[in-house]
């Protein structure tokens, strides 16, 4: 069965502080992983698009990582804001039409404190 | 910024009603999506669309209806409002580029149906 599972479920730090957030997918064929960060009462907007010949990717302080083999990515946010404070959605497409079909993670919610 | 738009934001009706989610895009995208998000879940596709003409049922059965007569407006239409349809409704947008599809989300209709 093609999922995509996110952790932790949610994750509080301070303002400062790194972290990471884990997703794991078991989607074949695989086509692209991308990071969405989804604020309170927003739409989701997208962070990264990797392939399977990618292995990381920078959106300013945001980095997000790819193992195609162990079917794992990892997003890494540095020097976390307040305006992190947001749902972090990973979303798996496989191949097939040029979107493909895309299966959604559940998402971190990251809350950063002062 | 994605120019994406949706209304109402937020929208409170009684049972029975008969309601229509506006979307509209302004970026010549010719797909077009509906998601349904329900808190600390994952989206589910429930409509979309190719192009002018065409609609097709996404992978959550629906008891909605979306029509798409003009490329940039996809509304969605519920006849009979009931209290199982509160939810998220996200409407969606997609571009090829180089190498991805890239997806453009609106800002959501938070409905509430008493």
């Amino acid at each position: 069965k093609n999922q995509v599972e996110q952790s932790p479920q949610s994750l509080i730090i301070l303002e400062g502080k790194n972290c990471t957030l884990q997703c794991n997918y078991t989607v074949s064929p695989f086509s692209n992983l991308r990071w969405y960060k989804q604020d309170t009462g927003r739409g989701p907007v997208s962070l990264t698009i990797m392939t399977f010949s990618e292995n990381t990717k920078s959106n300013g302080r945001y980095t997000a990582t790819l193992d195609a083999d162990t079917k794992q990515s990892s997003l890494h946010i540095t020097a976390s804001q307040l305006s992190d404070s947001a749902s972090y959605i990973c979303v798996v497409s496989d191949r097939g039409s040029t979107l493909g079909r895309l299966y959604f993670g559940r998402g971190t919610q990251l809350t950063v404190w002062p | 910024e994605a120019d994406i738009y949706q209304t109402p934001r937020y929208l409170v009706i009684g049972t029975g009603k008969k309601i229509t989610l506006e979307c509209s895009q302004t970026m010549g995208h010719d797909k077009m999506y509906w998601y349904q998000q329900d808190p600390g879940m994952e989206l589910h596709l429930i409509h979309y669309s190719y192009g002018v003409n065409s609609t097709e049922k996404g992978d959550l059965s629906s008891e909605s209806t979306v029509s798409r007569i003009r490329t940039e407006h996809f509304p969605l239409t519920l006849e009979s409002a009931r209290p199982s349809h509160t939810s998220q409704y996200l409407c969606a947008s997609s571009q090829l580029d180089a190498t991805n599809e890239k997806l453009f989300f609106g800002s959501g209709t938070q409905l509430s149906v008493l």
